[in-house]
């Protein structure tokens, strides 16, 4: 079994509609879980930084973390076409200077 | 992008050939990264840096050497390029070690091996 899976997508999306990404994870170890966005030719962009259980909320995005069944899962409301990238799930330990990422799920908005 | 340019953003090498990709950042971090990015494997780290001077191997560290002689520089060397290294490389930092502190990416330098 794979640290960390996430669905590559595409997933497509109109403009407006709630999104659900989510990912899955192996390690129970894991206390630190992250989001971040990527835009085509661009570099990772840390959206999300979570610890432990429960939910975060910035603006348009909540995070959620479900210990218990080793899933999480970034929601993006009132979803934009500028929100179109690749979104990468990423976690570690709580002692680890090591994160896992996932490959990331493709996102298209559609306007 | 946090103050951080990677250089050259493109770069196509013949195999065999040794290729130095740089990493300058602004901020004054403690910590550097160089990470790959491959379709179906995600990002994985090369190497990193924890100071001047002071590197350590990451997960797919075989066939790359790094140098770091300034708190803002840090260099990732392949000294004979493969195919294999085809990839898109990302310099990364954080202002302390990974438990405490979330990375920052540059926008990547795209390796082509031929």
């Amino acid at each position: 079994q794979k640290e960390v899976e996430q669905d590559p997508g595409p997933l497509s999306v109109p403009e407006g509609a709630i999104v659900s990404l989510n990912c899955t994870y192996s390690n129970s170890a894991f206390q630190y879980f992250m989001w971040y966005r990527q835009y085509s030719r661009k570099g990772p962009e840390l959206l999300m930084y979570t610890y432990s259980s429960g939910n975060k909320e910035d603006g348009r995005f909540t995070a959620q973390v479900d210990k218990s069944s080793k899933y999480i899962s970034l929601f993006i409301r009132d979803s934009q076409p500028s929100d179109s990238a690749t979104y990468l799930c990423a976690m570690r330990g709580n002692r680890d200077d090591k994160i896992i990422f996932g490959k990331g799920t493709r996102l298209h908005i559609l306007p | 992008d946090a103050g951080i340019t990677q250089s050259p953003r493109h770069k196509v090498t013949e195999t065999g050939t040794p290729v130095t990709l740089r990493c300058h950042q602004t901020e004054n971090h403690r910590y550097m990264y160089w990470y790959r990015q491959d379709p179906g494997h995600g990002l994985r780290l090369i190497h990193y840096s924890y100071g001047v001077k002071d590197t350590d191997k990451g997960e797919v560290s075989d066939g790359y050497s790094v140098s770091r002689s300034k708190t803002e520089d840090f260099l990732l060397t392949l000294e004979s390029a493969t195919s294999s290294q085809t990839s898109v490389y990302f310099c990364a930092i954080s202002d302390g070690p990974l438990k405490n502190s979330p990375l920052h990416f540059g926008n990547g330098t795209r390796l082509t091996v031929t």
